[in-house]
C-alpha cells in the first residue's frame, strides 16, 4: 500500500532533551515536506527536500533540522526542543519537484509533540 | 508571497443543506489551488485541484470548486451536506514553477447538523 509513514503517533518529551521524529514513504517520491499544525495557524511549512542530499527552509525552520540521505526517508529533528516546538507535524512527499506537474502531496497520519 | 484566506474558521449546515466553504487568494501569478480535508485524527487528503485548465472543478466526495480569477475565489461547495462531510477544509496556493510550497489557509472546521 502506498503511504507516508511517520513515527512516532504521539510523544511527550521535555525541554532540551534531543528528538527525531521518523518519516518514510514507499512512493518513490522526490519530494518531501514537513509541516507543523497549529489550532488558528492552518499547516506552516517547516522544510522541504526536491531529491536526496537536498533541502532547504520552510516557513517556519528555526529550532528544527532535517536530512535527505535516501529518497524514501526524512527524519525531522530537534536537537533542543522548547515548549513553544508543542504541536501536530505532518511530513508529506509528492511525486515530483515541479509544481507544473505536481498530482498532489500525500500526507502522514501526523505526530503530536508535547514539549514540557 | 502566495496567501489565501479563508472565511469562517467554523461552518455549520443541516444534512442535506449546501455546504459552501469560501476561499479567497493572493498571489502575483496565476496560481494552482487546492482544497485539502481533513478527518480526525488523520492526515491531509487532497479534494481537488485547479491547476489553470477549467474553472470549475470537480473534486472526490460530490464536491467542487470554481476558480473565478475576477474575484480571487476559489470556493468548495457540495449541493447536499452528508454526515460523513464533517471534518476540517483547508485550502491552499501554489506558485508554478516555485519549490513545490503549498502555502495553507488557516483552515475551516465543517460541521453536519443531523
Amino acid at each position: 500500500e502506498a503511504q507516508v509513514t511517520q513515527n512516532p503517533r504521539y510523544l511527550i518529551t521535555v525541554t532540551g532533551k534531543k528528538l527525531t521524529v521518523t518519516c518514510s514513504q514507499n512512493m518513490n517520491h522526490e519530494y518531501m515536506s514537513w509541516y507543523r499544525q497549529d489550532p488558528g495557524l492552518g499547516l506552516r511549512q517547516i522544510y522541504y527536500s526536491m531529491n536526496v542530499e537536498v533541502t532547504d527552509k520552510g516557513d517556519v525552520p528555526e529550532g528544527y533540522k532535517v536530512s535527505r540521505k535516501e529518497k524514501r526517508n526524512f527524519p525531522l529533528i530537534l536537537e533542543s526542543p522548547s515548549p513553544n516546538q508543542t504541536s501536530l507535524y505532518f511530513c508529506a512527499s509528492s511525486p515530483a519537484p515541479n509544481t507544473a506537474t505536481n498530482e498532489k502531496l500525500f500526507f502522514g497520519s501526523g505526530t503530536q509533540l508535547s514539549v514540557l | 508571497a502566495q496567501s489565501v484566506t479563508q472565511l469562517g474558521s467554523h461552518v455549520s449546515v443541516s444534512e442535506g443543506a449546501l455546504v459552501l466553504l469560501r476561499c479567497n487568494y493572493s498571489s502575483s501569478v496565476p496560481p494552482y489551488l487546492f482544497w485539502y480535508v481533513q478527518y480526525p485524527n488523520q492526515g491531509l487528503q487532497l479534494l481537488l485541484k485547479y491547476t489553470s485548465a477549467a474553472t470549475l472543478v470537480k473534486g472526490i466526495n460530490g464536491f467542487e470548486a470554481e476558480f473565478k480569477k475576477s474575484e480571487t475565489s476559489f470556493h468548495l461547495t457540495k449541493p447536499s451536506a452528508h454526515m460523513s462531510d464533517a471534518a476540517e477544509y483547508f485550502c491552499a496556493v501554489s506558485d508554478p514553477g516555485g519549490n513545490e510550497k503549498l502555502t495553507f489557509g488557516t483552515g475551516t472546521r465543517l460541521t453536519i447538523i443531523p
